[in-house]
């Protein structure tokens, strides 16, 4: 599995566009980007994912760089209850999926 | 629909006894992943069980740690002769796995293991 790194932390202000943004250099060509978060005390939940086009939903977008090797994740009007740690992950289409999470970024949103 | 559960929510247990912990994916997921999660820590993958193909243990920090599941369906995660170290979110995940971007990975509320 390719490996993503995330800054640690990050604030953003209530009612601002978050974004959240997450290195996969090494990604392959089958190889998706999922994002999860996870609030406090609750199991991760699924955002969003994509593979090379930017993508969109009701709870964010993603916007992947046309060379793959990075994205951003994009809330765009942070409320305080998103508040939680967001994790960037790489994720193979199909077959053998065990993946690696990391420690994610912690977004503060702050009032 | 129902969505993955586990049992129980929190398990308070003794040094040296031996703990099961239980999950219910999704019906018709095939894949199911047991995680750890450390007080602040990200999670730490355990094991991961993909139909009928053999699990992939490589995640199990030691030979305490044991997980089956039966028929394809529910998933027991075994601790045996708990350690305090051993104290941790125990999360769940099952997901379809069927190509073509559809990998999600669904959690449930975890295992909450507190040894004593």
């Amino acid at each position: 599995d390719a490996k993503t790194t995330q800054p640690t932390s990050m604030d953003c202000a209530e009612g601002r566009a978050a974004n959240l943004p997450c290195n996969h250099s090494t990604i392959s060509g089958n190889e998706y980007v999922y994002w999860y978060r996870q609030i406090h005390s609750q199991g991760p939940q699924y955002i969003i994912h994509g593979l090379k086009n930017n993508e969109t939903n009701e709870m964010a977008s993603l916007i992947i760089t046309e060379d793959r090797k990075s994205s951003t994740l994009i809330l765009p009007h942070a409320t305080l209850r998103d508040t939680a740690v967001y994790y960037c992950i790489v994720s193979l289409s199909g077959g053998y999926q065990k993946v690696t999470f990391g420690t994610g970024t912690k977004l503060q949103v702050i009032p | 629909g129902a969505g993955v559960s586990q049992s129980p929510s929190n398990k308070v247990t003794e040094k040296g006894k031996d703990v099961e912990l239980r999950c219910d994916p999704i019906s018709g997921h095939t894949a199911l992943y047991w995680y750890r999660q450390s007080l602040g820590q990200g999670l730490e993958f355990l094991i991961y069980f993909q139909g009928n193909s053999a699990p992939d243990k490589s995640g199990l920090p030691s030979d305490r740690f044991s997980a089956e599941r039966t028929g394809g369906s529910v998933s027991t995660l075994t601790i045996q002769r708990t350690q305090q170290e051993d104290s941790a979110v125990y999360l769940c995940a099952s997901s379809p796995q069927r190509g073509r971007g559809q990998e999600t990975q669904y959690f449930g509320p975890g295992t909450r293991l507190l040894v004593l």
